[in-house]
């Protein structure tokens, strides 16, 4: 079936500094891929998406490449600010499942001033 | 503003009664999606509906209900056969059933079960 797995967290970073959040995926075909982000005591807000192998999504100086040879869809910030703290998910959508999502855990990221 | 209206923040029941979430939209949206998040889980599918009057279970259904009467509201009921009712809880909409369309969330609602 189709599965997302993260890299675990806290993440801790000090301000300006670089970030990286790892996301794999399990999945037959040619999934869309997502990063979502929940702010405290909020919902989910879409960060960025890639809908086909190779794409680039970015937003907010947040990029993520979808890798389809290692199935991966990793999240990078060259500078992260304090405002960043946050969780963020990673999810994927199959072609034959509709609008489905499934999500990875979430990594909760930490940005120190 | 269009959203997604989720009411209330909090709540409280007590162990045994049947608890109703509220969830509303004004974005035209056909697709409407509950999620229940637990710490270090992620998010989980409860129920989901992609059109008026019909609606499908998710990965967790067991002790949910819902309904999708009107294309705005798809309420939850969180029945007393759910085992562990203590969670946030997520709604969101789409645009419609077909792949390529974001999920917009709600605020959420945190249930306590005493």
């Amino acid at each position: 079936g189709n599965s997302v797995t993260q890299m675990e967290g806290p993440v801790t970073l000090s301000e300006e500094a670089f970030l990286t959040i790892n996301c794999t995926y399990t999945a037959t075909g040619y999934p869309s891929l997502f990063w979502y982000v929940q702010y405290p005591g909020e919902g989910l807000q879409l960060l960025l998406k890639a809908t086909k192998a190779d794409d680039k999504g970015s937003n907010k100086g947040f990029e993520a490449t979808y890798r389809k040879e290692t199935t991966s869809f990793h999240l990078e910030k060259g500078s992260v600010q304090v405002s960043d703290s946050a969780v963020y998910f990673c999810a994927l959508r199959r072609e034959t499942s509709g609008s489905r999502l499934t999500f990875g855990e979430g990594t909760q990221l930490t940005v120190n001033p | 503003d269009g959203g997604i209206t989720q009411s209330p923040k909090y709540l409280f029941r007590k162990e045994g009664q049947n608890v109703t979430l509220s969830c509303e939209q004004n974005l035209n949206h056909d697709a409407m999606y509950w999620y229940r998040q637990d710490p270090g889980q992620g998010l989980r599918l409860i129920y989901y509906s992609q059109i008026v009057n019909d609606f499908q279970k998710g990965d967790i259904a067991e002790g949910y209900s819902v309904s999708r009467e009107k294309k705005e509201s798809f309420p939850l009921t969180v029945t007393s056969a759910q085992k562990n009712p203590t969670a946030f809880y997520l709604c969101a909409s789409s645009i419609d059933r077909y792949s390529g369309n974001e999920q917009f969330f709600g605020p959420g609602t945190r249930l306590t079960v005493l």
